[in-house]
């Protein structure tokens, strides 16, 4: 079973606009962790926010921010004032702390396009 | 955040040879790597995970005869590809992580492996 869905394979956004993308997991660990990361077409993975299982505050860096919502298993990531250097793919992923020795588990990604 | 090098970021070499590929942490010691693979426009699949010192655990499906992982030091681990074949064309990329399951991992730069 998919334990990360990314159902979103593009997406495009207005530069300056705010840009919400989508991500469901699924556990049965109580301590895990939720992820961001972009791709640009360098290749490399910049991490760009983390929300613990236990976090009740939504985390946010800078322009990003996590909506975590536990009891609907998501975490969507809310980019705010796009930016046309914001053109990437986007991964959501997992760690579960207990089960799974603590590997990250990636969804399918996000390709957002920023126009200008 | 801790640095994770990577080499060669992109080799090209020919069918039936091996190729090795290096993922060094710099500046911590790397308990735990990660090698994944990821094809163009998908996500990055994990191979197998290496603890220091001892064999890698692999993930179903890949084959640990293909890809050698050896994890001597607690700041080296290398993939070697054997009797490469144009279809293990692919971006490899490590991560590293020092300490327990809920410490953060820090990904390499990737290596774009081509096969002719």
């Amino acid at each position: 079973a998919q334990k990360i869905t990314q159902t979103q394979p593009g997406m495009f956004v207005q530069e300056k606009e705010a840009v919400t993308l989508d991500c469901t997991y699924d556990t049965s660990d109580q301590s895990y962790g939720l992820f961001w990361y972009k791709q640009p077409s360098s290749g490399e993975m910049i991490f760009l926010i983390y929300q613990g299982s236990y976090d009740e505050q939504n985390a946010t860096e800078g322009r990003y921010s996590l909506n975590f919502q536990k009891a609907r298993k998501s975490a969507n990531l809310v980019i705010s004032a796009s930016q046309l250097g914001d053109s990437a793919m986007y991964f959501c992923a997992m760690r579960e702390n207990y089960n799974q020795g603590g590997k990250l588990i990636f969804g399918q990604g996000t390709e957002l396009s920023v126009k200008p | 955040g801790a640095v994770v090098s990577q080499h060669p970021s992109r080799v090209i070499c020919k069918s039936g040879t091996s190729v090795k590929i290096e993922c060094r942490s710099l500046d911590f010691q790397a308990t735990t790597m990660f090698w994944y693979r990821q094809f163009p426009k998908q996500s990055l699949m994990l191979m197998a995970t290496s603890n220091e010192g001892s064999k890698a655990t692999y993930e179903q499906g890949v084959e640990k005869d293909k890809f050698l992982i050896n994890h001597a030091s607690l700041t080296l681990s290398t993939l070697t590809v054997t009797s490469a074949h144009p279809e293990d064309s692919s971006f490899y990329i490590c991560s590293a992580r020092g300490g327990g399951v809920d410490t953060e991992a820090f990904f390499g730069q990737g290596t774009r492996l081509t096969v002719v």
